[in-house]
């Protein structure tokens, strides 16, 4: 079984530039999330798909970070514009259903602001 | 949202030795509980999960268990080996799946 994709594997940008990420979920899973995750912590919830809907985007900081899921399939996140904080990686994870199933992770994208 | 705690941060035990990690949750809606392992510039993988309708479940050296009333659940490796070296996340999914904040648990040879 082909797992998540993710792309690219490293990103480094300048603080005010933008940039996106893109993850190509398992074949047939509906539930699509991406998380940010800092050095030596946990991984924090974004944003969570269910096929093209957006089920919880609570923890999305909207004024800079946008992120799309057209015909529930592919997703692309993108940071506008960039912050030094925003250095992390940034893991896409699919699931077959809504919440109550594994999730299956991307080998992320680590991005560094400079 | 939920909210969920991770105890202890770090971890160090002797090779052989039990491991024991814990999480409390705050959604009673929450009703399944993997545990994932993620070992250095590597993905989080799963290495077992539990459901509200279950009170312990194992494989072979790792346990899980759970308490709905008091909303925790523990992980429980025994017999550690070096090569369960790495960060540890747990996590509580009802509609939305998060995290723990991670327990970096090293074993000594």
């Amino acid at each position: 079984e082909a797992g998540v994709a993710q792309s690219p594997r490293y990103k480094i940008i300048e603080k005010r530039q933008s940039v996106a990420f893109w993850c190509n979920p398992i074949s047939g899973h509906a539930t699509l999330y991406w998380y940010q995750q800092i050095l030596g912590q946990g991984p924090k919830l974004l944003i969570q798909f269910q096929n093209n809907g957006v089920v919880d985007d609570s923890q999305l900081p909207k004024d800079r970070f946008s992120a799309e899921r057209l015909k529930g399939v592919d997703s692309t996140l993108k940071i506008q514009p960039a912050k030094l904080e925003d250095s992390a990686v940034y893991l896409c994870a699919s699931s077959l259903a809504e919440g109550r199933t594994e999730a299956f992770f991307g080998q992320g994208t680590r991005l560094t602001v400079v | 949202g939920e909210n969920v705690e991770q105890h202890p941060s770090t971890l160090s035990v002797q090779e052989g030795d039990s491991a024991v990690i814990k999480c409390t949750y705050s959604d009673s809606a929450s009703n399944y509980f993997p545990w994932y392992k993620q070992e250095l510039g590597k993905r989080p993988q799963l290495i077992i999960d539990i459901r509200s309708n279950v009170g312990e479940k194992k494989d072979q050296r790792i346990a899980v268990t759970l308490n709905k009333t008091a909303k925790h659940f523990s992980l429980h490796i025994t017999e550690t080996q070096p090569e369960d070296s790495a960060v540890y996340f747990c996590a509580a999914v009802g509609n939305q799946f998060y995290f723990g904040t991670g327990t970096s648990l090293t074993v000594i040879p």
